[in-house]
C-alpha cells in the first residue's frame, strides 16, 4: 500500500532562507508524487508534480522537488523563502495500482516564515 | 488553470438536519470528483470517488447512507451530509479531474473546501 510520512509537522524559517519540507513515501508501484500547498481560506494548490521524467521537478513559485528512489524521500525545497511563503503543505502520493487513481495525503507540514 | 467551486463556503446547522455541499469544474469536464474530509490540523481523508453516471464508490469506514454523492453531471457533484451530528463538524473539500487529462494519472484540482459546523 502506499503512504507517504512528512517528518516534520512544524518548519520555522527567516524571510530569505531556504526552505526544506522533508518527505518520505512507501509505495508498490512507480510512485507519482505531488507537493500541495494549503492557504488559510483557500484551496489547495498544486505545487509540482513526479511522474517518472525527470527526477528534480520545478515547480511554481521558486519550489522544487528531487525524487530519491534510493532514499524513498521526495523533499521539497526553496532557495529563498518568502512571507507569502507561509502556509500548510501536503506530500501526496497516488494510488495509480487502484482503479481510481487516488491520492494519498501526507499529515502535513506548517510553514511559518519570520520576517 | 483549472477552477473548482465549493457552495456553500461555510454553513451551521442544527443536528438532525441535511447540509448539501455542491462541488463544481467551471473552466473543465470532470468524469471523476472527489471528496474528502478534513479535521482540524489533520490531513485531508478521502471520504468517496464519485464517477459521472455511476454510483460512488466510498471508503472503508464511510457512511454511504449519511454521506449521499451524486455526479450529476459533467461538471457537478454534491455531498449531502444526512441527519447530521455534531461529530460531522469538519471541513470538506471536493477535487475534480479534468477528463482529458489522461485518465487515473491526470490532475486532481481542488475546491476551496467548506466549513460545517453542527450545532
Amino acid at each position: 500500500a502506499q503512504s507517504v510520512t512528512q517528518l516534520d509537522s512544524h518548519v520555522s524559517v527567516s524571510e530569505g532562507t531556504p526552505v526544506l519540507l522533508r518527505c518520505n513515501y512507501s509505495s508498490s508501484y512507480s510512485p507519482s508524487l505531488f507537493w500541495y500547498v494549503q492557504h488559510p481560506n483557500k484551496g489547495l494548490q498544486l505545487l509540482l508534480k513526479y511522474t517518472s521524467a525527470a527526477t528534480l521537478v520545478k515547480g511554481i513559485n521558486g519550489f522544487e522537488a528531487e525524487f530519491k528512489k534510493s532514499e524513498t524521500s521526495f523533499h521539497l525545497t526553496k532557495p529563498s523563502a518568502h512571507m507569502s511563503d507561509a502556509a500548510e503543505y501536503f506530500c501526496v502520493v497516488s494510488d495509480y495500482g487502484g482503479s481510481q487513481g487516488n491520492l494519498i495525503f501526507g499529515k502535513g507540514t506548517k510553514l511559518s516564515v519570520k520576517p | 488553470g483549472a477552477v473548482v467551486s465549493q457552495h456553500p463556503s461555510r454553513v451551521i446547522c442544527k443536528s438532525g438536519t441535511s447540509v448539501k455541499i455542491e462541488c463544481r469544474s467551471l473552466d473543465f469536464q470532470a468524469t471523476t470528483m472527489f471528496w474528502y474530509r478534513q479535521f482540524p490540523k489533520q490531513s485531508l481523508m478521502l471520504m468517496a470517488t464519485s464517477n459521472e453516471g455511476s454510483k460512488a464508490t466510498y471508503e472503508q469506514g464511510v457512511e454511504k447512507d449519511k454521506f449521499l454523492i451524486n455526479h450529476a453531471s459533467l461538471t457537478l457533484s454534491t455531498l449531502t451530509v444526512t441527519s447530521a451530528h455534531p461529530e460531522d463538524s469538519s471541513f470538506y473539500i471536493c477535487s475534480a479531474r479534468d477528463r482529458r487529462s489522461g485518465g487515473v494519472s491526470g490532475t486532481q484540482y481542488f475546491g476551496p473546501g467548506t466549513r460545517l459546523t453542527v450545532l
